[in-house]
């Protein structure tokens, strides 16, 4: 069964760190894109950071670039994310994503076919 | 960055049609990938693509595009579709960022 799992989440105060891991399973993990993505509490989701297959490429949305640093462990069959310099605004439910692909005439159109269960993060003193 | 705009709620009722739209300048360029969301729950993917649906999907579900706007049809609403639902796409602007849409809330009546 393909499957993702997040842990590491919890309460943390403003200013401090947490680090996410993702462990997947029933897939070639090294051979897929991935995503982390994050919902507040009541809100809509809001995409946080993305990995290429093999490491060498990464972005980050302008809310968390320069605090959180995304990483994989392709041996492992793991993603991460570190989170440094927590805010309030950082509280959220956060999701791994599987990043899928599909060539339609002469492009490639990407989507998430593949999230975990989720893991909250609490920011607050 | 480019934006992505839903309705914030839509109502349909039992066995009806119901669209689901998504706007921005991005989905000039990319096809939008459509979510389902239940309380407490992970998204789902529901539709991808030109109008691709993941095994599982029910076939009620279908997806467009035209110009900046990209719609999700459900045809012959059930009461397990009542959700919210989020578009998303690349955007188109060279960030290599990942757009989604605020999300709407389909109520079944």
């Amino acid at each position: 069964e393909v499957q993702l799992v997040e842990s590491g989440g919890g309460l943390v105060q403003p200013g401090g760190s947490l680090r996410l891991s993702c462990a997947a399973s029933g897939f070639t993990f090294s051979s897929y894109e991935m995503n982390w993505v994050r919902q507040a509490p009541g809100k809509g989701l809001e995409w946080v950071s993305y990995i290429s297959s093999s490491g060498s490429t990464i972005y980050y949305a302008d809310s968390v670039k320069g605090r959180f640093t995304i990483s994989r462990d392709n041996a492992k069959n793991s993603l991460y994310l570190q989170m440094n310099s927590l805010r309030a605004e950082d509280t959220a439910v956060y999701y791994c994503a599987r990043v899928n692909n599909i060539l339609t005439g002469p492009y490639y159109y990407y989507y998430m076919d593949v999230w975990g269960k989720g893991t909250t993060v609490t920011v607050s003193s | 960055s480019s934006e992505l705009t839903q309705d914030p709620a839509v109502s349909v009722a039992l066995g009806q049609t119901v669209r689901i739209t998504c706007q921005g300048d991005s989905l000039r360029s990319y096809y939008a990938s459509w979510y389902q969301q239940k309380p407490g729950q992970a998204p789902v993917l529901v539709i991808y693509g030109k109008n691709n649906r993941p095994s599982g999907i029910p076939d009620r579900f279908s997806g467009s595009s035209s110009g900046n706007t990209a719609s999700l049809t459900i045809t012959g609403a059930q009461a397990e579709d009542e959700a919210d639902y989020y578009c998303n796409s690349r955007d188109s602007s060279g960030n290599h960022f990942w757009v989604f849409g605020g999300g709407t809330k389909l109520t079944v009546l």
